[in-house]
């Protein structure tokens, strides 16, 4: 399966400020998806990845708050903006090999903490 | 709504036991039903399941789907401390994939 990194692993931000999260993939792959997971709580999809085009975000989830960069087949971006306690989370890069019904697999993760 | 409850949600066994983990589920349109172990930050795949009855297995890992029924379970034999973590479920429907909130297994020495 594809080696997924991100990066950065881990940071504390002060609110009001942004934080980018990047996923490199060293294959080029279909599908690339952002999770994020908050405490206690199960994994949640922000957004689909799109390659050359806008990013098509999940209920409760906007691109002003959460925009997304993907400029080829193998990167992406994810940028925290705005920040604010409630933010703090892992948030997990995903991608899926394009066959159909492929299992996602997930890169290291970045834990966010907000002060 | 997709919809996956795991349990139990937490479980402290002692090194060598056998463990039983649950996973139930509500889908539009089933097409998948995966295992994941989370370590720290990072869900790793352990097992994809499409079919009911067909047991997969990988060393002292096994799972089993029950469509009918709308269950799955993951068993792990012989636990070692390195088994510790939390096993997420997660089905893929109409909704994309959605995820149960996980079962955390410790095991104690």
């Amino acid at each position: 399966s594809a080696v997924i990194s991100q990066k950065p692993s881990r940071d504390i931000c002060q609110r009001g400020t942004s934080l980018t999260i990047q996923c490199q993939v060293d294959s080029q792959v279909t599908m690339m998806f952002w999770y994020r997971q908050q405490p206690g709580q199960s994994l949640t999809l922000i957004a689909t990845a799109n390659q050359g085009s806008e990013a098509t975000y999940e209920s409760g989830f906007v691109i002003d708050k959460f925009p997304i960069s993907r400029p080829n087949l193998t990167f992406s971006t994810l940028t925290v903006s705005n920040m604010s306690p409630e933010d703090s989370s892992i948030y997990l890069c995903s991608v899926a090999e394009g066959r159909y019904n492929s299992p996602l697999h997930f890169g290291n993760g970045t834990r966010l903490t907000v002060t | 709504e997709d919809k996956v409850v795991q349990s139990p949600l937490s479980l402290v066994v002692h090194e060598g036991d056998t463990v039983t983990l649950n996973c139930s589920y509500e889908v539009t349109n089933f097409r998948s039903l995966l295992w994941y172990k989370q370590e720290k930050k990072a869900p790793t795949f352990l097992f994809m399941l499409t079919s009911s009855g067909i047991e997969k297995k990988s060393g002292r890992l096994s799972s089993i789907l029950d469509k009918k029924e709308l269950f799955s379970i993951l068993n792990i034999t012989a636990t070692q401390t390195g088994d510790s973590a939390v096993y997420l479920c997660a089905i893929g429907g109409a909704d994309g994939l959605t995820f149960g909130k996980g079962t955390h297994l410790i095991i104690q020495p």
